[in-house]
């Protein structure tokens, strides 16, 4: 696609359900990202794909927090028995190739705002 | 931790005064990245500037690097009400190359 594509874009949930949000990442981008800011807050990295493997996890805040990438595209986030303190807008970005040291250029989606009441 | 930190927090001006924002790092870096971000939602990418860089323009925009210093500036001249937003400063993150480490982002008001 143009850009990077996620769903849903809002979606509340009652407290102790699973949620999955789903990014599509542009068409080619190898890198794929997966941020959370709370309100007013900065970005909190959480995990970070090249193609289907994930080398850096290291912000998933709790094992409740699960990610997944199929066929070096379509990323999947889940948090499972979701808390109050989830509440948040989930970014999704994807690069060509990794950013960082490499400077490439990351591509943000419009985010998934979830609600947890 | 967050790599980068920008200050100030929030500024507020005029439309066609210019906007100035800092952010400062803590980890040697080998470029350095600002991005805007509208309402709460996604980010768009600014510019790039790389360690050997000292200074670099993009339309109405000027990035500075002090790498002895470890900061950055953003100046946005003649500034619009278009322009408000939140800006954030972003550097590689820590050990790993493939991300981004993002700061706590300056709020931008722009007044017509």
């Amino acid at each position: 696609g143009a850009g990077v594509s996620q769903s849903p874009s809002n979606k509340v949930t009652e407290k102790g359900k699973d949620v999955e949000l789903r990014c599509d990442p542009i068409s080619g981008h190898t890198a794929l990202y997966w941020y959370r800011q709370s309100l007013g807050q900065g970005l909190e990295f959480l995990i970070y794909f090249q193609g289907n493997s994930a080398p850096d996890k290291s912000g998933l805040p709790s094992d409740r927090f699960s990610a997944e990438r199929t066929g070096g595209s379509v990323s999947t986030l889940t948090i499972q028995r979701t808390q109050q303190e989830d509440s948040a807008v989930y970014l999704c970005a994807s690069s060509l190739g990794g950013t960082g040291y490499s400077g490439n250029t990351i591509y943000f989606g419009e985010g998934s705002w979830l609600t947890v009441v | 931790s967050q790599q980068g930190e920008e200050d100030p927090q929030a500024l507020s001006i005029q439309e066609g005064e210019n906007a100035t924002m800092n952010c400062s790092y803590k980890t040697s870096i080998n470029n350095l990245q600002w991005y805007r971000q509208n309402s709460g939602r996604g980010l768009v990418h600014l510019i790039l500037i790389r360690s050997n860089e000292r200074e670099k323009h993009s339309g109405r925009l000027r990035v500075t690097l002090d790498t002895s210093k470890k900061s950055s500036s953003l100046l946005i001249t003649a500034s619009r009400a278009a322009d408000t937003a939140s800006y954030f400063c972003a550097t590689p993150g820590g050990t790993s190359y493939g991300k981004l480490t993002f700061g706590q982002g300056t709020i931008l008001t722009v007044h017509p």
